[in-house]
């Protein structure tokens, strides 16, 4: 079945460090990729999405693109700030379909 | 996209009792989703509500312990019944976004934060 793998974390940057969170993806026919961030309390929130592949998301200065060919769908940020500091989840919904699969979260603490 | 307000937003329980959650969304919505997050891990759908049918629950998860109704567009209520510490979860609502099949991504409600002692 369809499954979603991201990097464990924690993960600890300082502010205005270069921010990567790794995510692969495994699923049957054209899935439409999502980063979802949740801050310390809340509900979850849709960060960026990409619909189709070379596709490139982005939202706040985050950024992820589509990559078919390596099933990936990294989340980067340039340079991150404090406020940053959330729960990360990379996911995918499969074509026609209505279920989300959800990685496992990670965990960004951002140090000023 | 769609606002939902979902409560309550936290509680704590003694086992063996149930709890209600209620969630609204402030636009008519086919589907509603219900979530589990238990600590520290990711989301687990547990049912999926339409309205004027019964929910279609995932495997691991039993209308007795997790019933939902769902009795408009707008409105919906999971109730956690019988419950024991192992249902210390966080439970939340949510609902699809206005691209066609899910391409829009989902809004979420805030969530609900319960403790069973």
């Amino acid at each position: 079945g369809d499954s979603v793998t991201q990097m464990e974390g924690p993960v600890t940057l300082s502010e205005e460090a270069f921010l990567t969170i790794n995510c692969t993806y495994t699923a049957t026919g054209y899935p439409s990729l999502f980063w979802y961030v949740q801050y310390p309390g809340e509900g979850l929130q849709l960060l960026l999405k990409a619909t189709k592949a070379d596709d490139k998301g982005s939202n706040k200065g985050f950024e992820a693109t589509y990559r078919k060919e390596t099933t990936s769908f990294h989340l980067e940020k340039g340079s991150v700030q404090v406020s940053d500091s959330a729960v990360y989840f990379c996911a995918l919904t499969n074509t026609g379909g209505f279920k989300t699969i959800f990685g496992a979260g990670t965990r960004l603490f951002v140090k000023a | 996209s769609a606002v939902i307000s979902q409560k309550p937003s936290r509680d704590i329980c003694q086992r063996g009792t149930s709890l209600t959650i209620q969630c609204q969304v402030d636009s008519q919505v086919t589907m509603m989703f219900w979530y589990r997050q238990q600590p520290g891990q990711s989301l687990t759908l547990i049912a999926t509500a339409n309205q004027g049918s019964e929910a279609t629950y995932e495997s691991g998860f039993v209308i007795d312990k997790f019933p939902i109704s769902r009795p408009n567009l707008t409105f919906s209520t999971l109730t956690v019944s019988n419950m024991s510490p192992e249902d210390s979860s966080i439970y939340l609502c949510s609902v699809e976004g206005l691209g066609i099949g899910g391409s829009d991504g989902y809004t979420f409600g805030s969530g609900t934060r319960l403790t069973v002692v």
